[in-house]
């Protein structure tokens, strides 16, 4: 079964700071997932990425399949950015037809 | 615009109750998960589902049970809640892929059992 890591936990930045998130997965997978939650519950995709690099407005999210590793990177951050990140990987590796496992997420602060 | 639509988003319930938790989508996927989300664990898958009554165990199924009589919707069953079955409740749908497509989730679903 795959084991997702994140780092960090909680971050606190100011306003207009470069923020990256770290996701590391154990077992080899076919594409790794970016997820958002806001308070209240709602958890909205990001970015489902296999290889390279995808964007997506001030949001850019990268993989390095060989080493098993992604990260979320938010360029000139903004306080509407406060949210939990959470990355996902297959369960049993692969193309994860069983279902995902997460990370436990990324807590992010934004001060105005 | 796509949906994972989840019945109650609050619900309060008594130990020994019977609890179901509703979940439809609208996009015509195959897969359904239901999950839990409490604090310090994240999210962990409680059952699946492939295809209409086709059904599998996730990584924490027990003392829940599940339907899919119908490919849109996906319930979730507590035979006798439980107060460790406090927790958020999400449902989610995908295409065949599973991991290799967008998964979409509903609002989520906050039980109480007191």
């Amino acid at each position: 079964k795959n084991e997702v890591e994140q780092s960090p936990q909680n971050l606190t930045a100011q306003e207009g700071e470069f923020i990256t998130i770290n996701c590391s997965y154990s077992v080899g997978i076919s594409a790794l997932h970016w997820l958002q939650q806001h308070p209240g519950g709602g958890i909205v995709s990001l970015f489902m990425l296999s290889s390279g690099k995808k964007k997506h407005g001030r949001l850019i999210a990268t993989i390095n399949i060989q080493e098993k590793h992604s990260s979320l990177h938010i360029t000139a951050s903004h306080p509407r950015d406060s949210a939990v990140y959470i990355c996902a990987a297959p369960r049993g590796g692969g193309g994860g037809a069983d279902g995902l496992t997460f990370g436990k997420g990324t807590h992010l602060i934004i001060q105005p | 615009d796509v949906k994972v639509t989840q019945s109650s988003r609050y619900l309060v319930k008594r130990t020994g109750e019977k609890v179901f938790l509703e979940c439809v989508q609208d996009m015509d996927h195959e897969n359904m998960f239901w999950y839990r989300q409490d604090p310090g664990l994240g999210l962990r898958l409680i059952y699946f589902s492939y295809d209409v009554k086709m059904k599998e165990k996730g990584d924490i199924p027990e003392g829940y049970s599940v339907s899919r009589e119908k490919k849109e919707r996906f319930s979730l069953i507590l035979e006798s809640a439980s107060t460790n079955q406090t927790s958020m409740y999400l449902c989610a749908s995908s295409l065949p892929q599973g991991a290799g497509n967008t998964i979409y989730f509903g609002e989520g679903s906050w039980l109480t059992v007191v």
